[in-house]
């Protein structure tokens, strides 16, 4: 059983630019939950996609937005990005929303 | 709101020794899970051990335990043994479990330190 793959793993973006970060969830798992990690921080939660469609959103601006695919692969993407966006990026999947959560290795974004 | 807290920036332990890390969590839901995550420098969250609000026996995984005490709202876990590859940030971190949108709620970290 594969467990959670998150692409790429580092990333160098310029403020203002777009991003797309991707995160493929273990097998058998059908809800995708996306964490912002910054330096020296716990992880906070962005959101959840349980079936193609978002279930649960933190406290973070509409320029956070993600997609989940039928196979519950799933895109997180950031517009017009700021130089707080800099952190890592984890990806989170589970069973029907369940407490078993397989995390990715992350991708650590820099935005300069 | 759910809140957890993680009073210890650093521990540090002697390897073969025992460490107990402090979490405690502020929640008015009745139905909740507590999670401990261990986190090394390639950054991948590792599932260590859960307690359910309405377990009665603290859990136990391995050289893990968990001391729940739901009165005073504290998770603290406990490692036994340690291992210098315990070297490690750890998380503790809490699930409300009646809602459909299953967040993990975590706390700022305790990086912890097994001296050889």
């Amino acid at each position: 059983e594969t467990g959670v793959t998150q692409s790429p793993t580092h990333l160098i973006k310029t403020r203002g630019q777009q991003v797309t970060l991707r995160c493929s969830s273990q097998s058998g798992h059908n809800t995708v939950s996306w964490y912002q990690q910054a330096l020296g921080q716990g992880p906070q939660f962005i959101f959840q996609y349980y079936r193609e469609e978002e279930n649960g959103r933190g406290n973070f601006p509409p320029r956070f937005s993600g997609l989940q695919f039928p196979n519950y692969s799933s895109e997180l993407n950031v517009n017009a990005l700021e130089l707080d966006d800099s952190a890592l990026y984890l990806c989170a999947s589970s069973l029907n929303r369940g407490r078993g959560y397989t995390f990715g290795s992350g991708t650590r974004l820099t935005v300069v | 709101a759910q809140k957890i807290t993680q009073t210890q920036p650093g521990m540090f332990v002697q390897e073969k020794e025992a460490v107990t890390l402090d979490c405690t969590y502020d929640t008015s839901d009745q139905s909740y899970g507590l999670f401990w995550y261990k986190q090394p420098s390639s950054g991948e969250m590792i599932f260590l051990i859960y307690q359910g609000s309405y377990d009665e026996q603290n859990a136990t995984e391995g050289r893990y335990s968990l001391n729940f005490q739901k009165a005073r709202k504290s998770a603290n876990l406990v490692i036994s043994a340690s291992q210098l590859g315990d070297s490690a940030m750890y998380f503790c971190a809490m699930k409300h479990l009646e809602t459909s949108g299953s967040r993990l709620t975590f706390g700022e970290g305790t990086q912890l330190t097994v001296n050889p």
